[in-house]
């Protein structure tokens, strides 16, 4: 059973180009989380989604920040117009029911806006 | 907004000796992860522990939970340098759904 995948693995855009990071769930898994690293930081939560549902978005910046779990395919964290202070590492997790449940990580993508 | 804390922020022991670190939190949980991260990478899934627990055990790891006092420790008995890692905690924030509330996390070096 492969774990959560997500690609790219680094990516690099210039400030005001489009950066799109998607994450495959474990096999059986249907809630997707994404979160956010800075550098020297915990991580923070962005936003919750089941297929094709955004159920929590509390943590999405309100503008140039996107994500969907369409019911075919990854999901995607979708960012418009990136700027500098979107750098940072981004992480999805999975798991298989919503509350009380041990999320599981990917890798992550490391974003760096030049 | 509700996060958790942890103490200490960084931790240096030899190899063989054990490792203690606290998380505390603010509001009602419905349990409590840890995770271990190293440099550069994603996180690994330690250990979860409910609310309705006092204590789990996990090969050389050990986790408390005291609801009343809103914290938790992981022991790590006997490190190995491979532990060297950053360890957070994350609660589940009760009734706001699946999200995890993280801490700041505390980076541990096991020297050989």
């Amino acid at each position: 059973n492969a774990g959560v995948m997500q690609n790219p693995r680094h990516l690099v855009r210039r400030r005001g180009q489009e950066a799109r990071l998607r994450c495959s769930p474990m096999k059986g898994h249907s809630h997707v989380y994404w979160y956010r690293q800075l550098p020297e930081e915990g991580l923070k939560f962005m936003v919750y989604l089941q297929k094709e549902n955004i159920i929590d978005e509390s943590g999405m910046p309100k503008e140039r920040f996107s994500a969907e779990f369409p019911k075919e395919g990854p999901s995607i964290l979708r960012i418009q117009q990136v700027v500098r202070g979107d750098s940072a590492a981004y992480f999805c997790a999975s798991s298989p029911v919503q509350t009380g449940d041990t999320q599981y990580f990917g890798p992550g993508t490391r974003l760096t806006v030049l | 907004s509700q996060q958790g804390e942890e103490d200490p922020q960084a931790l240096s022991i030899q190899e063989g000796e054990n490792a203690t670190m606290n998380c505390s939190y603010k509001t009602s949980i419905n349990n409590l992860q840890w995770y271990r991260q190293n440099s550069g990478r994603g996180l690994v899934h330690l250990i979860l522990i409910r609310s309705n627990e006092r204590e789990k055990h996990s090969g050389r790891l050990r986790v408390t939970l005291d609801t009343s006092k809103k914290s938790s420790s992981l022991l790590i008995t006997a490190s190995r340098a491979a532990d060297t890692a950053s360890y957070f905690c994350a609660t589940d924030a009760g009734n706001q759904g699946g999200k995890l509330i993280f801490g700041q996390g505390t980076e541990l070096s096991v020297k050989p």
